[in-house]
């Protein structure tokens, strides 16, 4: 297993767009979790799933922002008619159903610009 | 509110120097303490894990200590090399209803020079 991979690593887009990045989790974790990050700060929870099912979500999700993870293994993330401030590198980070101790793996990330 | 803030925002050392860096947090309640070293444009990377009752880490040249009376955490990098040059956050968990919730604290940029 080569870790959680994402894709694309870098999107630069015209404002008004949509974008949809695809995360890739460890194939025996079954919580997925969706992060942004901008310039100097820590990631900022989005949303996150167990299996399919999506259990929790940041209000930070505006309508804009749709997540799925339609057969419990690879996860979409789709920004709908992007905005400027929509740019930051979206992290997705997977982990084994082990209460609250499991390691958190994640990705190295899709940084989206929004011109 | 729960926080977690990290000092210094930045750090310059010399190539075999140590350094600590700090984490204070307002969590409750605690589940556990996290410190990750992100290198720029890449994911952040695990390097301790400690609950409640450790109040000693290590991992390599990386030690981190938790005291959870005062609800402070600190890395210590010993004989620090070019390839330490990175962010580190720091990340406490608290238990939330059924759930477990994960604050990021924004992260100390340490920059190693030689």
């Amino acid at each position: 297993d080569t870790g959680v991979s994402q894709d694309p690593r870098h999107k630069i887009t015209k404002r008004g767009q949509n974008v949809t990045f695809r995360c890739d989790p460890i194939s025996e974790h079954n919580r997925l979790y969706w992060y942004r990050q901008t310039l100097g700060q820590g990631p900022e929870f989005l949303t996150y799933f167990q299996n399919e099912a999506q259990l929790e979500k940041s209000r930070l999700l505006s309508d804009r922002f749709s997540a799925e993870r339609p057969k419990g293994s690879f996860s979409t993330l789709e920004i709908q008619r992007t905005e400027q401030g929509d740019s930051a590198m979206y992290l997705c980070a997977s982990r084994e159903e082990s209460g609250d101790y499991g390691e958190l793996f994640f990705g190295e990330g899709s940084r989206l610009t929004v011109l | 509110k729960n926080q977690v803030e990290q000092s210094p925002q930045s750090l310059i050392i010399l190539e075999g120097k140590n350094c600590t860096l700090q984490c204070n947090y307002t969590v409750s309640p605690f589940s556990n303490l996290r410190w990750y070293k992100q290198d720029t444009g890449r994911g952040p990377v695990s390097l301790t894990i400690m609950t409640f009752s450790e109040n000693t880490k290590s991992n390599g040249r990386y030690t981190a200590t938790l005291d959870a009376d005062t609800k402070q955490s600190s890395l210590h990098i010993t004989a620090s090399q070019l390839s330490d040059s990175a962010s580190y956050i720091c990340v406490v968990s608290a238990r939330m209803d059924s759930s477990y919730k994960l604050i990021f604290g924004s992260g100390t940029r340490l920059l190693v020079r030689p």
